[in-house]
């Protein structure tokens, strides 16, 4: 298995509901991001874990809250999120090379 | 974070024609680069990679040429096919964690058959 999968692939929430994001993957990468892209613009890096532990949290607002169950997977729950915050939300792992594996993101459109 | 950049916003070329993606990196600590194509509707797509102590790396028609002392970075594919179409990211990985990947604005490659 040498994809990273995202669920569900589309998402419209309003902004009083709690939702989460899904990610997964098993290549036994240890690292593992969560980032947010808007249409035309380049995906912005919002949390890093690395063994299962929050190593970086580029100052991303409380309402998204990630969640590291264990080393395959990746949530990022939501809550009383604004209009503004309607983008592609990207999952990706870290190879042993450095590279990285990203899933095909998940819709969000926030009503 | 850092700061990683393109030249051009957009870039169409004839099928066949070679292409040259540009990049500028601002931190000059940065150790490595990746490229990454990103078609509608998907995620980045990995294409080639380069450590910093390298000046040129070659993968299958694409070619990444790294220039530590103006802080450049370019991708070259030849023989560009219409399914080469995509934006196009050069990404740095962000010092000192090593971990923290930055996104340049990207470019909009099309290919005109």
């Amino acid at each position: 298995d040498t994809e990273v999968t995202q669920t569900p692939k589309h998402l419209v929430m309003g902004m009083t509901n709690k939702k989460s994001l899904k990610c997964e993957q098993h290549m036994g990468h240890r690292a593992m991001y969560w980032y947010k892209q808007k249409a035309k613009k380049p995906p912005e890096l919002m949390f890093v874990y690395s063994y299962e532990k929050l190593s970086i949290n580029e100052s991303v607002p409380s309402r998204f809250s990630p969640e590291c169950p264990n080393s395959s997977l990746l949530n990022l729950h939501l809550h009383a999120l604004q209009p503004e915050d309607s983008a592609l939300y990207l999952c990706a792992s870290l190879g042993t090379g450095d590279e990285q594996y990203f899933g095909p993101g998940t819709r969000l459109t926030v009503t | 974070g850092e700061s990683v950049g393109l030249h051009l916003p957009t870039l169409s070329v004839q099928e066949g024609d070679n292409s040259i993606i540009n990049c500028a990196y601002s931190n000059s600590a940065s150790d490595y680069f990746i490229w990454y194509k990103q078609e509608s509707g998907k995620g980045p797509q990995f294409i080639i990679d380069i450590r910093s102590n390298m000046d040129k790396r070659q993968g299958q028609r694409v070619t990444v040429l790294l220039n530590k002392t103006v802080k450049h970075l370019s991708l070259q594919i030849a023989a560009t096919q219409p399914g080469d179409s995509a934006v196009y990211f050069c990404a740095e990985i962000g010092t000192p964690t090593g971990n923290q990947f930055y996104f340049g604005t990207g470019t909009s490659l099309t290919v005109i058959p």
